[in-house]
This record gives C-alpha cells, sequence and structure tokens, in this order.
C-alpha cells in the first residue's frame, strides 16, 4: 500500500490568514492526488484533484500544488466556515490511502 | 446529479455481520464505467478506504480487511451494498458510500456494542 504522512494534524488561525498542509506519499503518485474537506454530519467535499485542479464551486482561495511524492495544499483568506478537517488521498493505485487528516480550527 | 445515501443498522453486535446499503439516485448504475466504494472513520482515526465494485460485479478490497468484506451490486436496484463479518468494537465508526471521488453519502453511524 502507498503510505499517505499528513501534516501538520492540527493547526489553528485566525480569519483572513493563510495555511498550509503537507501530504508526502511513500512512492511516486504520479499527481494523481485529492483534497477533501470534512464537516461532522456532511459528505466529505472533494476540493481539488490532480493535485492542483480546483473543482467547479470551489472557491479560489484553496489551492494545491507539488508532484511526485511531496504536495501541499493552501487555504488563503481563511473564513469562518473553513473550520474542518481536510484529507489528502492517493489514487494513482488501489487500495486508495489517505492521510491522516489536519483538524483546522479558524479562531 | 447522483447523490448517494447510506442506509442499515446503527447497532450491531460483537461477531455479527454488519450490512449496509448505498442507494444511488439520479443516474443509473448500470450506466457509470466508474467504481463504486465503501469508506470509513473510526474514532480518532483518518478515513480508511474498504473497497469498491464496479456495475458488472467486481470487486476489490483493502488487503487490511479483506478477509472480513464483502461488496455487491444490483444494478436493478441502483443499490450497492457492504457486508462486514465478524466485527468488533474496532469496527465502530461513519460508513460512507462514494462515487469517488466527487460524489459522498452523509455518512452513516454504525456502533459495535452488545
Amino acid at each position: 500500500d502507498i503510505q499517505m504522512t499528513q501534516s501538520p494534524s492540527s493547526l489553528s488561525a485566525s480569519v483572513g490568514g493563510r495555511v498550509t498542509i503537507t501530504c508526502q506519499a511513500s512512492q511516486d503518485i504520479n499527481n494523481y492526488l485529492n483534497w477533501f474537506q470534512l464537516k461532522p454530519g456532511r459528505a466529505p467535499k472533494l476540493l481539488i484533484s490532480d493535485a492542483s485542479h480546483l473543482e467547479p464551486g470551489v472557491p479560489s482561495r484553496f489551492s494545491g500544488s507539488g508532484s511526485g511524492t511531496h504536495f501541499t495544499f493552501t487555504i488563503s483568506g481563511l473564513q469562518p466556515e473553513d473550520t474542518a478537517t481536510y484529507f489528502c488521498q492517493q489514487y494513482e493505485n488501489l487500495p486508495r490511502t489517505f492521510g491522516q487528516g489536519t483538524r483546522l480550527e479558524i479562531k | 446529479q447522483v447523490q448517494l445515501q447510506e442506509s442499515g443498522p446503527g447497532l450491531v453486535k460483537p461477531s455479527q455481520t454488519l450490512s449496509l446499503t448505498c442507494t444511488v439516485s439520479g443516474g443509473s448504475i448500470a450506466s457509470f464505467t466508474h467504481y463504486w466504494s465503501w469508506i470509513r472513520q473510526r474514532p480518532g482515526k483518518g478515513l480508511e478506504w474498504i473497497g469498491c465494485v464496479f456495475s458488472r460485479g467486481d470487486a476489490y478490497y483493502n488487503p487490511s480487511l479483506e478477509s472480513r468484506v464483502t461488496i455487491s451490486v444490483d444494478t436493478s436496484k441502483n443499490q450497492f451494498y457492504l457486508e462486514m463479518s465478524a466485527v468488533t468494537a474496532a469496527d465502530t465508526g461513519i460508513y460512507y458510500c462514494a462515487k469517488e471521488p466527487d460524489v459522498w453519502g452523509r455518512g452513516t453511524l454504525v456502533t459495535v456494542s452488545s
């Protein structure tokens, strides 16, 4: 299985601020990386696919970059509604595997 | 617009079989070449991919769960299913069905307890 190491596990930031989450794959995943937002009681939401492709309807303050084994996810201009847990997922191989998640609190 | 809804018992006894249904609306399972997945989130842990099934019936499982899991599909009912045998408290969590990566159900909480 491809291991996805995501950090940090949690972070806190202010409205209007910027945060970056990283995801490291145990092998080359050819940019086959998704980023999801998870809120309690809601369906997980796909924000970014192919490492950097912003999904339709997702605000432009969300962005992703990286290739091979190292990826980053950034939220700029944080809003209160960005409070959530964020996960990366590789889809280069089966089984699909996820990072451990990053819990974001907006102060 | 495809939507997914999980259903099934919220409480399962240890050693028994967990059975969940995912009902697909807004589109026919048979019309998609894509696969249909089950994913779970256990308390204090991240997301775990359980497995998937194609509309023709081929299924793939996470090796860590393969011995206990069966995923199947019924295109006539537009549903797919998860069965997990010999459950323990460690299987407690929120179970999601998904048409990866962009369509997910809201999840259903399953508690394993006597």
